[in-house]
């Protein structure tokens, strides 16, 4: 089993709707990150949060701590926002990122 | 762009050959980190330096794999008599560090991808 699941592996949505990115660990962390992939390979970091929500512009990003689940939300979805959602979790003792497998969002006009 | 640069963008070579790749951090960045990343899958950690000194190694990374850090500032990542398994993004990030210890997010460069034919 990973140490971080995320769901659905793929997504298609039309523009304008509300999407949810799921992601659920099973190690002890210190914080999570959310970052996007474009095609090419480069990765931006999203959000970095330990506790609680986070909101820039259309994007939310909340975590539960004691569930040891996060979500990732996306308000008025656009197509510029096709790309994949990443969700990484801080461990060990270098705190390098585990990350999960990546979620492939397509959104469609 | 995010500050951190790497070198080549792009690699093909034929099984058996070496290739080292090279990765340029923002400047006051004492930390970073190597990763790499097959297709579908999310990148896994490589290794990590906090300055010159290679602090931490994973299994992944084996005896054909060799990283370094002379000066503290770029990085290079070496490996030798290359397989096709070896095909991957080879992804780098640096961060600071914060006198308070607080966590501080690791920016990443564009990746290099590498093809062993």
């Amino acid at each position: 089993k990973n140490e971080v699941e995320q769901s659905p592996q793929n997504l298609t949505a039309q523009e304008g709707e509300f999407i949810t990115i799921n992601c659920s660990y099973s190690v002890g962390i210190s914080a999570l990150h959310w970052l996007q992939q474009h095609p090419g390979g480069g990765i931006v970091s999203l959000f970095m949060l330990s506790s609680g929500k986070k909101k820039h512009g259309r994007l939310i990003a909340t975590i539960n701590i004691q569930e040891k689940h996060s979500s990732l939300h996306i308000t008025a979805s656009h197509p510029r926002d096709s790309a994949v959602y990443i969700c990484a979790v801080l461990s060990g003792s270098a705190r390098q990122l585990t990350f999960g497998s990546g979620t492939q969002l397509t959104v469609l006009p | 762009d995010t500050g951190v640069s790497q070198d080549p963008r792009h690699k093909i070579t034929k099984r058996g050959q070496n290739v080292t790749f090279r990765c340029d951090p923002i400047s006051e960045h004492n930390r970073l980190y190597w990763y790499r990343q097959t297709l579908g899958q999310g990148p896994e950690f490589l290794t990590y330096f906090q300055n010159e000194a290679q602090l931490e190694k994973s299994r992944l990374l084996s005896d054909r794999f060799s990283a370094e850090r002379p000066k503290g500032s770029f990085s290079t990542l070496e490996i030798q008599r290359t397989e096709q398994g070896d095909s991957a993004m080879y992804l780098c990030a640096s961060r600071s560090a914060k006198t308070s210890g607080a966590y501080n997010e690791q920016f990443f460069g564009p990746g290099t991808r590498l093809t062993v034919l």
